[in-house]
């Protein structure tokens, strides 16, 4: 089966800090990226995406970079906030965009 | 509001007793899916769908079975549930089948198998 981890389980900032979240994967042929975010008590929800064809994408406080040469996968939060406290995930799927795998989630602590 | 639902949010239940998980979802989205979420594991996919009667097996669909009938709906079934089926359940849909697409989550069910 795909195998799509995470470094570190727990990731503890200072309000305003940057915060940076990595997540490996090991199939070679997964063609999209997914960050997810999930509060306490919810389900997850999306955060920002990215396909295989692109290194760097950027949204809101949030980037996202993918290096396909060592299989790695990164979140960046720009001044990070109190809200931002969540449990994050990365999801990935192959070629045909129906199955999905997930990583194990990291939770960020955000302290004021 | 654009929304999936699930019923019900919480079900504690014995062994072998058969039990639904209702999931709807009112965007006319395709794709429908069902995950579970176990500590340290992550989110694993049970089964999902691509549209009305085409359905296919996630990672872990062993002891589940589902049905899509309707656009909007997608019940995941056990038919005899056992105590390692005990878990957090996620339905999740998205517009587009076989392409990237954004997944929106329910809030989740918790099942108790004792």
């Amino acid at each position: 089966g795909e195998s799509v981890g995470l470094h570190l389980p727990t990731l503890s900032v200072q309000e305003g800090d940057n915060s940076i979240i990595n997540c490996a994967y090991s199939n070679s042929a997964s063609d999209y990226f997914i960050w997810y975010k999930q509060e306490s008590g919810k389900g997850p929800q999306f955060i920002i995406d990215i396909r295989s064809n692109m290194d760097k994408r950027q949204g809101q406080r949030v980037t996202v970079l993918l290096n396909k040469t060592v299989k790695h996968l990164s979140l960046q939060i720009a001044a990070t906030q109190p809200g931002d406290s969540a449990v994050y995930f990365c999801a990935e799927t192959p070629y045909n965009f129906n199955k999905f795998y997930f990583g194990s989630g990291t939770k960020l602590n955000v302290k004021p | 509001e654009a929304q999936v639902t699930q019923n019900p949010r919480y079900l504690i239940t014995v062994t072998g007793k058969k039990l639904t998980v209702t999931c709807s979802q009112n965007m006319n989205h395709e794709y429908m899916s069902w995950y579970r979420q176990d500590p340290g594991l992550g989110l694993r996919q049970i089964y999902y769908s691509m549209n009305v009667e085409v359905t296919d097996k996630g990672d872990v669909p062993e002891g589940y079975k589902v049905s899509r009938k309707e656009k909007r709906n997608f019940p995941l079934i056990l038919e005899s549930p056992s105590p390692n089926q005990t878990s957090l359940y996620f339905c999740a849909s998205s517009s587009r089948a076989g392409g990237p697409a954004t997944q929106y989550f329910g809030p989740g069910t918790r099942l108790t198998v004792l």
